[in-house]
This record gives C-alpha cells, sequence and structure tokens, in this order.
C-alpha cells in the first residue's frame, strides 16, 4: 500500500535550518507530485509547495521563496524539504503529501491522496 | 490567498445529519471543480474524504457527500457516528501561484 514516512522530530533554534525527509513506498515515487504543507499548533493547514520528483522542478508558495527548498533522491525514493531562517512562527507540524492522479487518464487530480505521519518542528531559544 | 472559511463548529446527535461548509470566491472554490475534503483525528494525518467536490475515494463511507454552489462548497455527513467526531478541512486548488489554499477548519462533535 502507498506509505509516506516522515523523519522524527526536531528542536532547533532561532536562524538555523532544518531538513525533513520523506520516504516513499508501495508506488513509483517519480510518478506522483510530493507536496509539503504545514500545520501551526492548533491552526489550519498552509500549503508550502511542491516537487515533481521526476524532473525536480518545483513550486513555491510565494511567502516561503528563498527559505524553502524541495528536493528528491530517487534512488532512495525520498523527497525532501529544506527551511531555513527558522524563526519561532514555524513552529508547526509539517507534513508530505502526495497529489493524486486520476486511475483512467493518468492525469493530475488536484487532491492529496496520501500523507506522512508529519514531522513537528519546535523553534526554540 | 486568504484561507477558505468554515464554521469552526457543527454537531449532531448520533443518526442525524449535518453540513460544513467552506467558502471561498472564484479564484479558488468558485473557479473549478477542484474542492477536496480532509477528516482529521486529533494527533493524526489527514484522511482525504471527497474530491473534486462530491467523488468518493475508495473506502470512504457513502455517508459522507460533497456539493458546491458558486465560491461556497459543502461537505454533508449522514447517519453521524461517534467515529465521526475529528476536524474536518477543505482545501481548493486555487488560479494564482499559491497552488492550494485550505480552510479554516470545523470540528465535529457527536452529542
Amino acid at each position: 500500500q502507498v506509505q509516506l514516512v516522515q523523519s522524527g522530530a526536531e528542536v532547533k533554534k532561532p536562524g538555523a535550518s532544518v531538513k525533513v525527509s520523506c520516504k516513499a513506498s508501495g508506488y513509483t515515487l517519480t510518478g506522483y507530485y510530493i507536496h509539503w504543507v504545514r500545520q501551526a499548533p492548533g491552526q489550519g493547514f498552509e500549503w508550502m509547495g511542491r516537487i515533481n520528483p521526476d524532473n525536480g522542478g518545483t513550486n513555491y508558495a510565494q511567502q516561503f521563496q528563498g527559505r524553502v527548498t524541495m528536493a528528491r533522491d530517487t534512488s532512495i525514493r525520498t523527497a525532501y524539504m529544506e527551511l531555513s531562517r527558522l524563526r519561532s512562527a514555524d513552529t508547526a507540524v509539517y507534513y508530505c503529501a502526495r497529489e493524486g492522479r486520476y486511475s483512467f487518464t493518468d492525469r493530475v487530480a488536484h487532491m492529496f491522496d496520501s500523507w506522512g505521519q508529519g514531522t513537528l518542528l519546535t523553534v526554540s531559544t | 490567498q486568504s484561507a477558505l472559511t468554515q464554521p469552526a463548529s457543527v454537531s449532531g446527535s448520533p443518526g442525524q445529519s449535518i453540513t460544513i461548509s467552506c467558502t471561498g470566491t472564484s479564484s479558488d472554490v468558485g473557479g473549478d471543480n477542484y474542492v477536496s475534503w480532509y477528516q482529521q483525528h486529533p494527533g493524526k494525518a489527514p484522511k482525504l474524504m471527497i474530491y473534486d467536490v462530491n467523488k468518493r475515494p475508495s473506502g470512504v463511507s457513502h455517508r459522507f457527500s460533497g456539493s458546491k454552489s458558486a465560491n461556497t462548497a459543502s461537505l454533508t455527513i449522514s447517519g453521524l457516528q461517534a467515529e465521526d467526531e475529528a476536524d474536518y478541512y477543505c482545501s481548493s486548488y486555487t488560479s494564482s501561484s499559491i497552488l492550494y489554499v485550505f480552510g479554516t477548519g470545523t470540528q465535529v462533535t457527536v452529542l
């Protein structure tokens, strides 16, 4: 079955960087976009961006431009999200999510059909 | 791109039906039929319940249904069960550089 397994919780100081991994199994990583979404404590979701694991192409939300980098290593079926210049407002659970495809046409279906378990990032002095 | 607007909470008794609204703009909810809904239990990852406004993924109960009118989408849960108690979030693909926007979330309580 499709599974996305993320790296463990992180504690960072303001100004530092963090890199979160997302390992895919049960499907071909290169066939589906991977998105990164975060959820601050007690809050809703915020879309950060996506990567096309096939060619490495990325789209980032404007508010994260210059601070976020998404990458992948297809040899180990893993996607990564690195966030730099961390501040306390970045404290959140970070999720990777797979963007689904329609069964018959294989076109991208604009929804997230599988999610990682989440990675808690705490930014604190 | 602002978050989509959902009621903070909705409640109902077992067996009843409830509806959660999700209001956006013509740039997101009203633009295309790419509205999806997610269920999130405390401390868990979200689960896809509805996509393309009204389609159910395999394995999701028929008690969950979706609809849309203009800039407002809705999720209806019929025959409410204790296991439906969770937070629900809508999401929409957008025509902006922020490709996806989420709703503010609705806490569903089964009385």
